[in-house]
């Protein structure tokens, strides 16, 4: 169990809908990172919020967006939504690693998004 | 920007043979991580390397911190049927906080 914890596991909705996906970072754990992956691709960074700040953007949408609330869960807003954005969404929050002062990152299940 | 370019994308391999996949980049990586994605879930870290030449291993998998700084391995010895999956390297640099990924290697075990 990595401590991340994502809502819902699976989203199946219609082309031009908005959906909100949910994560609940490891306890104590100020960062939350947000990943896409697509079929067949890898894991894209969309965004970082780190204690209720954006820190960080990648190749996120301007139909996206997110938030980091003060109980430090995150959410993922998708709005206008076309058939190419059914994907898995992955929140993910730092963890230690040991042996050094760097940080990896721990991640959640997983939304499947399926625009249909 | 810094890519990782992971290779091979996909490997087809007997139960109980060996496997090699590496990761190389342009930029120079202060950490490299490898992690395993089983379907439906999200990916878990398996290795973790610090020092350039550094050689670790968690089980039957090894991996190396290239002398460079700008690759990575991964070998996995005698494979079974759980370590179908995709592998991904990543890269920790010291010019942010951010991980950059690889786009995986995807690992079949014929039966």
């Amino acid at each position: 169990d990595s401590g991340v914890t994502q809502t819902p596991k699976h989203l199946i909705t219609a082309t031009g809908q908005r959906v909100t996906l949910r994560c609940s970072p490891r306890s104590g754990d100020l960062s939350v990172y947000w990943y896409q992956q697509s079929l067949d691709q890898g894991l894209q960074f969309l965004i970082q919020y780190y204690n209720g700040e954006e820190r960080a953007k990648g190749n996120i949408l301007e139909r996206f967006s997110a938030q980091q609330f003060p109980d430090l869960h995150s959410e993922l807003n998708l709005s206008s939504l076309e058939l190419g954005d059914s994907a898995l969404y992955f929140c993910a929050s730092s963890v230690p690693l040991q042996g050094s002062g760097d940080y990896g990152y721990t991640f959640g299940s997983g939304t499947r998004l399926t625009v249909v | 920007g810094q890519q990782l370019n992971q290779s091979p994308q996909s490997m087809f391999i007997q139960e109980g043979e060996d496997v090699s996949m590496n990761c190389t980049s342009s930029s120079i990586f202060n950490t490299w991580l490898w992690y395993k994605q089983d379907p439906g879930e999200g990916p878990v870290l398996l290795i973790a390397l610090y020092k350039a030449g550094e050689l670790t291993s968690n089980g039957r998998l090894t991996a190396q911190f290239g002398i460079t700084r700008k690759d990575s391995f991964l070998n996995i010895s005698a494979s079974i049927p759980s370590d179908v999956g995709i592998y991904f390297c990543a890269g920790l640099s010291d010019r942010d906080d951010k991980i950059i990924f690889g786009k995986g290697t995807r690992l079949h075990i014929l039966p």
